[in-house]
């Protein structure tokens, strides 16, 4: 079935660097959505991205959708010790029902 | 107060136990779903259901079953056939009425098979 590959893994920042997540699939995608999980809670929605070349801010996080389809990043820039956490894709797969598919995440951790 | 519950936060099992974790919503919506998280992992979907006495398999369906009963309540039970039942188990509710409806998550239960 449809996946997404997202890198890196994990992030170590300094606080007040940027930070950048990406997703990549190898097949054309309908939509993508970005969520954060704090450590020890629970996925937050963050957005969806539905439109090829879309960009949406939301304060000091910028989502892009690529030009294919095929591609997404998270970028944050100049990080706090708030933006801890797990960033994960996700993509809704056909067949109904609205099952999402995620990605493995990329843990942010940042220093002071 | 809207949003989803899940019972108990924590919870410990013997092996060979069947356990039922509760997850309820009062958002009206009408799907309803069943993820698991390894340590440092994604999510993986178990089980979801789209309406009231339904529901459909996910990836790793084995080892669990469902109920629909009401369109507020999905619990999960995990079986004594799960064979690795030791994870963070997350219900999640969404919409049906756009193409495309984001996932609202609950806090979760970690489960730990002693």
């Amino acid at each position: 079935g449809q996946q997404v590959m997202q890198i890196p893994q994990y992030q170590h920042v300094q606080e007040g660097e940027d930070f950048t997540t990406y997703c990549n699939s190898s097949t054309t995608l309908s939509n993508i959505q970005w969520y954060k999980q704090r450590p020890g809670g629970h996925p937050v929605f963050l957005i969806q991205l539905v439109k090829s070349g879309e960009v949406k801010k939301q304060k000091r996080l910028t989502f892009q959708f690529g030009e294919a389809k095929k591609n997404s990043s998270l970028h944050i820039t100049a990080t706090q010790t708030t933006d801890v956490g797990t960033y994960f894709c996700a993509i809704i797969l056909t067949g109904g029902g609205n099952k999402l598919t995620f990605g493995t995440g990329t843990q942010l951790k940042v220093e002071l | 107060d809207g949003g989803i519950t899940q019972s108990p936060k924590y919870l410990f099992r013997k092996e060979g136990q069947n356990v039922t974790l509760s997850c309820e919503q009062n958002l009206n919506h009408d799907a309803m779903y069943w993820y698991r998280q390894d340590p440092g992992q994604g999510l993986r979907l178990i089980y979801y259901s789209q309406i009231v006495n339904d529901f459909q398999k996910g990836d790793i369906a084995e080892g669990y079953s469902v109920s629909r009963e009401k369109k507020e309540s999905f619990p999960l039970t995990v079986t004594s056939a799960q064979k690795n039942p030791t994870a963070f188990y997350l219900c999640a509710s969404g919409g049906l009425t756009r193409p495309y409806n984001e996932q609202f998550f609950g806090p979760g239960t970690r489960l730990t098979v002693l």
